[in-house]
C-alpha cells in the first residue's frame, strides 16, 4: 500500500466509449502524475500537475483529457480512443515538483480498448 | 536530463547480493539518482535514492563512485520475491522534476 489508490483496476471499453480513471493519493503532496505503459516499453509520463495546475502535457492526443481538482485526485477522461491505447495507466504523487523528494505509485489501471 | 545505461538483464541466485549497475556519465552536480523497481504488471516501488555519499535503508544500499558518473544498487541478500525490473533514473531537483523512465534491468532471481 503506497497511498495512491486507482480505480478501476482493470478496464474493457469500446473505441466509441467514454470513460474516466481515477486517482487518490492519501499523503498529502501537491503534484500527480500520469503515465502510460505500453506492453514491452518503458513507462511514458502524460501529463504533470503541480499544485492543481497542469505544468506538463507530454504530446498527448486530446482523446486523453485529465482532471485535478483538488491536489489528492486527478483523473483521466478517455473518449474514442484506438485499439492501440491499451496499456497500464499509472498515476504517481509527489510532495511537489521539485527537491530531492519522492514519487509513490498506484498500481496502475489495464486499460483494453476493443 | 542526463541519460543512463543499464544492463537489459542479470542473473542472481537466491540468498546472494544483487548487485546492479548504473551508467549516467552525464549527470550534472543538480541531479539526484533514484532506483525504482516494477514487479510484473503493478506500480512502480520507491527504493532509495541519494546525491553523492553511499545510501542504506531497509531494503538496499546505494553506492555513488566520487565522481558521480556511475552507481550500483545492491540487494544485499536477494529472494525469488526480488525479480523485477529495476530503473535507474537520474533526476534534477528544479522545478518542473519528473521521473523520466528508461528500459531498465530486469533482475531474475532463481533458487
Amino acid at each position: 500500500e503506497t497511498g495512491v489508490t486507482q480505480t478501476p483496476r482493470h478496464l474493457v471499453m469500446g473505441m466509441t466509449n467514454k470513460k474516466s480513471l481515477k486517482c487518490e493519493q492519501h499523503l498529502g503532496h501537491n503534484a500527480m502524475y500520469w503515465y502510460k505503459q505500453s506492453a514491452k516499453k518503458p513507462l511514458e509520463l502524460m501529463f504533470v500537475y503541480n499544485f492543481k495546475e497542469q505544468t506538463e502535457n507530454n504530446s498527448v492526443p486530446s482523446r486523453f483529457s485529465p482532471e485535478c481538482p483538488n491536489s489528492s485526485h486527478l483523473f483521466l477522461h478517455l473518449h474514442t480512443l484506438q485499439p492501440e491505447d491499451s496499456a497500464l495507466y499509472l498515476c504517481a504523487s509527489s510532495p511537489e515538483t521539485r527537491g530531492s523528494n519522492v514519487a509513490f505509485f498506484g498500481q496502475g489501471t489495464r486499460l483494453t480498448v476493443v | 536530463d542526463a541519460k543512463t545505461t543499464q544492463p537489459p538483464s542479470m542473473d542472481c541466485a537466491e540468498g546472494r547480493a544483487a548487485n546492479l549497475p548504473c551508467n549516467h556519465s552525464t549527470i550534472s552536480g543538480n541531479e539526484y539518482v533514484y532506483w525504482y523497481r516494477q514487479i510484473h504488471s503493478q506500480g512502480p516501488q520507491y527504493i532509495i535514492h541519494g546525491l553523492k555519499n553511499n545510501e542504506t535503508n531497509e531494503m538496499a544500499s546505494l553506492i555513488i563512485t566520487e565522481d558521480r558518473k556511475s552507481s550500483t544498487l545492491i540487494l544485499p541478500h536477494a529472494t525469488l520475491r526480488d525479480t523485477a525490473v529495476y530503473y535507474c533514473i537520474v533526476r534534477p531537483l528544479e522545478y518542473g522534476n519528473k521521473l523520466v523512465f528508461g528500459a531498465g534491468t530486469i533482475l531474475r532471481v532463481k533458487s
